[in-house]
C-alpha cells in the first residue's frame, strides 16, 4: 500500500518569498514521484517527476523537488514566489503502475503582494 | 498535439438518475485512468482502462462503471446518483507503462447532484 502526507493545508508566502511545500511518502515499493499544480475549475498539470534517475528533480516555473529516501521525502521548493503561482499543489505517488496515483490532501499556496 | 478532452464540463442531475462522462486521451495514449475530487475525500482513484481491459479500480461502489473503446476513448458512468457524488471527474492518459510515463489530465467534470 502507498499513501502521501501533505503538511500544511494552507501557506502563505509573500511574492518573492521562499516556497516550500511538504510531501512526505510511504510505499512498499520503490516509488515514483510527482507534484501536481491544480488552478481554479481546471485538471492538474505536472510540474516534476522522481523517477528514481537524480535524487534533485527540476521542474517547471522554476520549482524543483528533492527525494531523501531516509525521510521517506519529496518537498517541493521555489526561490521566489510569484503572484501567478497561486494554486493548489498535490503531491502523489505511484508504483511501477503509472495508470493508478494516491494523491496527498493538497495545500493551497496564497501569494501576498 | 490536443490534450485530454472531457465533455461535458459541466453536469446537473438529480438524485436517481444516471450519469455517462466521456473522456478522450492524447492521441496514441493508450490508458486511461479516472479520479473523483471531492473537498471532503480529495482526489481519489476510481479505475484504470488499458486497450479496452479494466486494469485497476478503486474502492468505489459498483455504481461507477466505466469502459473503453477500440480508440482508447473512455467513458464513465454512474447510476442511481447520490449528493455524495458531486464532485469533479477527472481523466487522466498515458501512453504506456513499458517506459515511464506520467500521466496527462483533462479539465475534469463538474456534476452536481440535486
Amino acid at each position: 500500500a502507498q499513501s502521501v502526507t501533505q503538511l500544511g493545508s494552507h501557506v502563505s508566502v509573500s511574492e518573492g518569498a521562499l516556497v516550500l511545500l511538504r510531501c512526505n511518502y510511504s510505499s512498499s515499493v520503490p516509488p515514483y514521484l510527482f507534484w501536481y499544480v491544480q488552478y481554479p475549475n481546471q485538471g492538474l498539470q505536472l510540474l516534476l517527476k522522481y523517477t528514481s534517475a537524480a535524487t534533485l528533480v527540476k521542474g517547471i516555473n522554476g520549482f524543483e523537488a528533492e527525494f531523501k529516501k531516509s525521510e521517506t521525502s519529496f518537498h517541493l521548493t521555489k526561490p521566489s514566489a510569484h503572484m501567478s503561482d497561486a494554486a493548489e499543489y498535490f503531491c502523489a505517488v505511484s508504483n511501477t503502475n503509472a495508470g493508478k496515483s494516491t494523491f496527498g490532501d493538497g495545500t493551497t499556496l496564497t501569494v501576498k503582494p | 498535439k490536443a490534450g485530454v478532452t472531457q465533455t461535458p464540463r459541466y453536469l446537473i442531475k438529480t438524485r436517481g438518475q444516471q450519469v455517462t462522462l466521456s473522456c478522450s486521451p492524447i492521441s496514441g495514449h493508450r490508458s486511461v485512468s479516472w479520479y473523483q475530487q471531492t473537498p471532503g475525500q480529495g482526489l481519489q482513484f476510481l479505475f484504470e482502462y488499458f486497450s479496452e481491459t479494466q486494469r485497476n479500480k478503486g474502492n468505489f461502489p459498483g455504481r461507477f462503471s466505466g469502459r473503453q473503446f477500440s480508440n482508447s476513448r473512455s467513458e464513465m458512468n454512474v447510476s442511481t446518483l447520490e449528493l455524495g457524488d458531486s464532485a469533479l471527474y477527472l481523466c487522466a492518459s498515458l501512453r504506456d507503462t513499458f517506459s515511464y510515463n506520467e500521466q496527462f489530465f483533462g479539465p475534469g467534470t463538474r456534476l452536481t447532484v440535486l
